[in-house]
């Protein structure tokens, strides 16, 4: 099945700064790749997402980057805030059930 | 955007004793759901695919007879925990894609078990 690999595990940086996650698949057969924050005890939020055809999606602070010859995928977050801290997971599917990697603990610090 | 929701929110029960976690697609129909496992800092893990109508489809390592599964209408899907030790205890979210399925799924608002 899927192996969906996520690093770093914590990541903490200054406000205003650029925070980047990144995250590898094994199955070359996925075609769908979204990013969730997930704040303590609540269900997981789609930030963003962007599916096998695309090499590159933004919205707004956040964009995604997909290299599918190489297997992965990277969250960027732009001049964040401290409101962005929280957990943030990477999944991948091909249909049906999203397979998370491990998740990234953000902390954003004033 | 489609809605999902899980009820009960939070529940707590004695060793040995069976919790009912619902599942319920408020304003599309379902055909699939899917029930993730969350344990304290860990990440999301899928226990089974329910199926309208059908068995559902476990996950290795995950005990049918004891993580019960009924998708009986395409709205509504349940996970009941049988017989539940304190290492059932852990954050359970179901999820569902629209009917257009589009890869998105949608999450439930999450069911955290404590067995004492």
């Amino acid at each position: 099945g899927e192996n969906v690999e996520q690093h770093p595990s914590t990541l903490s940086v200054q406000e205003g700064d650029s925070a980047v996650i990144k995250c590898t698949y094994s199955d070359s057969a996925s075609n769908y790749f979204p990013w969730y924050k997930q704040e303590l005890g609540k269900r997981p939020q789609l930030i963003i997402d962007i599916r096998s055809n695309v090499g590159e999606k933004k919205d707004q602070r956040i964009a995604v980057t997909l290299n599918k010859t190489a297997k992965h995928f990277s969250l960027h977050i732009t001049e964040t805030q401290p409101e962005d801290s929280a957990v943030y997971f990477c999944a991948a599917s091909l249909t049906g059930a999203l397979n998370f990697g491990k998740g990234t603990s953000l902390l954003v610090t004033p | 955007g489609a809605v999902v929701s899980q009820h009960p929110s939070w529940v707590i029960c004695k060793s040995g004793t069976s919790v009912k976690i619902e599942c319920r697609s408020l304003d599309f129909q379902a055909t699939t759901m899917f029930w993730y496992r969350q344990f304290p800092k860990q990440s999301l893990m899928l226990m089974a695919t329910s199926n309208e109508g059908s068995k559902a489809t476990y996950e290795q390592g995950v005990e049918k007879d004891k993580f019960l599964i009924n998708h009986a209408s395409l709205t509504l899907s349940t996970l009941t925990v049988t017989s539940a030790h304190p290492e059932d205890s852990s954050f359970y979210i179901c999820s569902a894609p629209n009917s257009v399925y589009t890869g998105e799924l949608f999450f439930g608002e999450g069911s955290r078990l404590t067995v004492l």
